[in-house]
């Protein structure tokens, strides 16, 4: 079963026009839940992590939320340049140190 | 900043050639990832290390060994290539303590042929 699912797999904004990236979670013991940009051919840059229900971080026109089953990834007054791939990943409390990664949603901002 | 350097960007080798790509980082951090990324798969887990020779394999490892001498090197190794091992492979490190951040490095590219 998925444990991390990310919605939509795509997305086509206008430049300016608001919106949000879901990455929902099944798993137990939450110690972390990761949002990154990834361009294409190249690796992954880190952008937020959340602890906790409740928990926004921002940066620039991105800002992370986190609840107990899922996580927003709001982007206002969306740019050309903020074209990318968005990946959520989590880390919880099997003991295991690796992230489980969703499938990403690919972000296109038309000017 | 964090700076996590790999190797090769861009890597073309032959069926049944041994295979090595190398991780470096540069801020002493315990654990260590190789993951492989291909369209529609997303990202998958080959091996990790947690320190200096210890490692533990992921949700792929069949085809693959990774070695884990110093700290700040983690190399993995494809033993005889095979041509469903054309992919991006992606090294990454993960500060624990307080705060969990997870870096990667810019990807190897790597074409089997």
């Amino acid at each position: 079963e998925d444990q991390v699912t990310q919605s939509p797999e795509a997305l086509r904004l206008q430049e300016g026009e608001s919106s949000s990236l879901n990455c929902s979670y099944t798993v137990s013991g939450l110690r972390g839940l990761f949002w990154y940009r990834q361009d294409p051919g190249k690796g992954p840059e880190f952008l937020f992590t959340l602890y906790s229900a409740g928990e926004e971080k921002e940066k620039e026109r991105l800002k992370a939320t986190l609840t107990k089953k899922e996580s927003f990834l709001h982007i206002t007054a969306p740019k050309p340049e903020d074209s990318a791939t968005y990946l959520c990943a989590v880390h919880w409390d099997t003991g295991r140190r690796a992230l489980t990664f969703g499938s990403g949603t690919r972000l296109q901002v038309q000017p | 900043d964090v700076k996590v350097t790999q190797s090769s960007r861009y890597l073309v080798k032959r069926t049944g050639e041994k295979v090595f790509l190398e991780c470096v980082q540069d801020m002493d951090h315990e654990n260590m990832f190789w993951y492989r990324q291909d369209p529609g798969l997303g990202l998958r887990l080959i091996y990790f290390s947690y320190d200096v020779k210890m490692k533990e394999k992921g949700d792929i490892p069949e085809g693959y060994s990774v070695s884990r001498e110093k700290k700040e090197r983690f190399s993995l190794i494809l033993e005889s290539a095979s041509t469903n091992q054309t992919s991006m492979y992606l090294c990454a490190i993960l500060s624990s303590g307080s705060y969990y951040e997870q870096y990667f490095g810019p990807g190897t590219r790597l074409t089997v042929t």
